[in-house]
């Protein structure tokens, strides 16, 4: 079974660092293209970055709203993805999924649970 | 950026109603659009991809059409599994974006 499961969600304070994983399981996991999109309570979704894979150069791309804060990285040998948020603001409060990039890029399956990040004093 | 309009934000029907999103994008992004549903606490599900081509395993009650602008989602007979919120994505170009959803409730 194809399945992406996220952890390392918490409270933190404003201008913290929280590091989130996403492991995965059922497919190779070095293939595909991998993102981050994050939903805060009550709201939409809101795509957060990409890493795409070795034979792109691990390149990434970044939502404004995060670019220079957030990294993603990926470990092939662990089937690992990472998002490490760093300056973290109390908007950045969300569920926060990672998806795997189907073919083509023409849409995101699956998508892991989600994992809470709650930024507050 | 481009945006993405969904219309409606919420709609209320009945099971076996046949049911139609649309979604308007700012600029054209040619066929790059997929469908999700999201249910409450749980992950967004991929219904359709390149606007109109059915994801494996997702009943054939669901339909996307459209291209360049214009986009619609169709539920042919609503069931009452299908009553979830709905986004549509642009995968044209970054960042991607999201509509604002519909939420589709029962009358």
């Amino acid at each position: 079974e194809v399945q992406l499961v996220e952890s390392g969600g918490g409270l933190v304070q404003p201008g913290g660092s929280l590091r989130l994983s996403c492991a995965a399981s059922g497919f190779t996991f070095s293939d595909p293209f991998m993102d981050w999109v994050r939903q805060a309570p009550g709201k939409g979704l809101e795509w957060v970055g990409r890493i795409r894979n070795k034979l792109s150069s691990y390149s990434t791309e970044y939502a404004a709203s995060v670019k220079g804060r957030f990294t993603i990285s990926r470990d092939d040998s662990q089937n690992t993805l990472n998002l490490q948020m760093n300056s973290l603001k109390t908007e950045d409060t969300a569920v926060y999924y990672c998806a795997r990039v189907i073919i083509g890029s023409r849409g995101f399956d699956p998508w892991g649970q989600g994992t809470l990040v709650t930024v507050s004093s | 950026d481009i945006q993405l309009t969904q219309s409606p934000s919420f709609l209320s029907a009945s099971v076996g109603d046949r049911v139609t999103i649309t979604c308007r994008a700012s600029q054209g992004i040619s066929s790059s659009l997929a469908w999700y549903q999201q249910k409450p606490g749980k992950a967004p599900k991929l219904l359709i991809h390149a606007a109109s081509t059915l994801q494996s395993g997702v009943p054939s009650r669901f339909s996307g059409t459209g291209s360049g602008t214009e986009f619609t989602l169709t539920i042919s007979s609503l069931q009452p599994e299908d009553f979830a919120t709905y986004y549509c994505q642009q995968l044209n170009s970054f960042p991607l974006t999201f509509g604002g959803g519909t939420k589709v409730e029962i009358k």
